[in-house]
């Protein structure tokens, strides 16, 4: 069975940095593309960030480009995206999901940005 | 940038056909995903490539694609199929992902 766990969510004031885990199982996870996608409380979804199997290939929505990256360790089956300098609108539950058609998605992590 | 147009709201009584639009200009070379969100749950692909369905859903689920728009259509819909749906897609060169705004379906 497909598995997605999110993880390393949680309260940051605007600037701070925050790094989310995925970690991933009953799947060869180092055969598949990765997203990250979020939600902000009561609106749609919105793509954040893609990696291709090997990690050569990454794209991020413009709206944290330069701020967030993406990445992936193979080894551990587990993806990772690093947040920095966050924004209030960057609050959302962020989402890890599989390849380009996202057919598996985690149950989402909150991360929230107050102070 | 890249945007794909839903309605904000469709709403059916039971056993009625629900139809779901998604206008996009990079749709006719493109393939559209359509997403099915229950009320605090993550999101389900319910339709990929235009038309195919995944296992496990129900086949009054069907997807269509021409020119500019692509359609999700419930036939019979049933009260669970209350839920937020969302379509997804690329732009033209494909580095671009971007889901429509999101439309919320009534069955009443």
């Amino acid at each position: 069975e497909v598995q997605l766990v999110e993880s390393g969510g949680g309260l940051v004031q605007p600037g701070g940095s925050l790094r989310l885990s995925c970690a991933a199982s009953g799947f060869t996870f180092s055969s598949y593309e990765m997203n990250w996608v979020r939600q902000a409380p009561g609106k749609g979804l919105e793509w954040v960030s893609y990696i291709s199997s090997s990690g050569s290939t990454i794209y991020y929505a413009d709206s944290v480009k330069g701020r967030f990256t993406i990445s992936r360790d193979n080894a551990k089956n587990s993806l990772y995206l690093q947040m920095n300098s966050l924004r209030a609108e960057d609050t959302a539950v962020y989402y890890c999901a599989r390849e380009e058609s996202f057919d598996y998605w985690g149950q989402g992590t909150l991360v929230t940005v107050s102070s | 940038s890249y945007e794909l147009t839903q309605p904000p709201s469709v709403s059916v009584s039971p056993g009625q056909t629900a139809r779901i639009t998604c206008s996009g200009d990079a749709l006719p070379k493109k393939y559209a995903y359509w997403y099915q969100q229950k009320s605090g749950q993550a999101p389900v692909l319910v339709i990929y490539e235009d038309s195919k369905r995944p296992s496990g859903i129900p086949e009054r689920f069907s997807g269509s694609s021409s020119g500019t728009m692509a359609t999700l259509t419930i036939s019979g819909a049933q009260v669970e199929d209350e839920a937020d749906y969302y379509c997804y897609s690329t732009d033209s060169s494909g580095n671009r992902k971007v889901f429509g705004g999101g439309t919320k379906l009534t069955v009443l």
